[in-house]
């Protein structure tokens, strides 16, 4: 499964945007970008994902680099609630889509 | 309905003890996972089924025996466990494409803190 790489932790402060990196520089031409986040004591949820272009939904934006070697995970305005470790995830199709391998991820915290 | 709900939320066993924990799901999915995670680690994958085949073992010891009896349900076995399986364990569930077989994402239960002593 190819790598992701992503900061251990960023701060924040509320009502601000937060711009979450990933790096994917192993990434092959069917692989999907995913995000999900964990809040603490609850089980992951899902955030967003995407291809090749950019994504928006209610939760999130997604924007992927032209050459697909990075992404960021943009939260339009964080909110408290918004604090949680963030995980950036490829999934391809040699496991059918089946697999998520999450990596340490990025801890975002979040200040009144 | 769009839950994964996990029953027990806590779970306590002697190394020699038999026990189960139990994931349910009506939203209609036909993949189910289970996950082990540590505290501060991200989760692994453990089980994979689809269409309640199984379809994916990460190579985990046998002390764990999962199950599938129907498309809502899946249980995982635990037997004669060691006291470092101790951890969260956590089940999700997936849509599985009917024109492409693709996965969907995933929505997760809130886990089974499980200890071992």
């Amino acid at each position: 499964d190819a790598k992701t790489t992503q900061p251990n932790s960023m701060e924040s402060n509320e009502e601000e945007p937060v711009h979450l990196p990933c790096n994917h520089s192993t990434i092959s031409g069917t692989d999907y970008i995913h995000w999900y986040r964990q809040l603490p004591s609850q089980g992951p949820e899902y955030v967003i994902h995407g291809l090749t272009s950019n994504v928006n939904n209610r939760m999130a934006s997604l924007a992927i680099a032209e050459d697909r070697k990075s992404s960021t995970l943009i939260l339009h305005r964080a909110t408290l609630r918004d604090a949680a470790v963030y995980y950036c995830i490829l999934r391809g199709l040699n496991t059918g889509f089946q697999k998520l391998v999450f990596g340490t991820g990025t801890r975002l915290l979040v200040s009144p | 309905d769009t839950e994964v709900t996990q029953t027990p939320k806590h779970l306590v066993m002697g190394m020699t003890n038999k026990k189960s924990l139990k994931c349910e799901q009506h939203m209609g999915h036909r993949a189910m996972y289970w996950y082990k995670q540590k505290a501060k680690k991200p989760p692994e994958l453990m089980f994979v089924y689809s269409y309640e085949k199984l379809s994916i073992n990460e190579s985990v010891p046998s002390r764990f025996s999962p199950e599938c009896p129907n498309s809502s349900l899946l249980n995982l076995h635990l037997h004669a466990l060691q006291p470092e399986d101790s951890a969260l364990y956590l089940c999700a569930s997936s849509q599985i494409s009917l024109r492409t077989g693709v996965h969907n994402e995933q929505f997760f239960g809130p886990g089974t803190r499980l200890t071992v002593l």
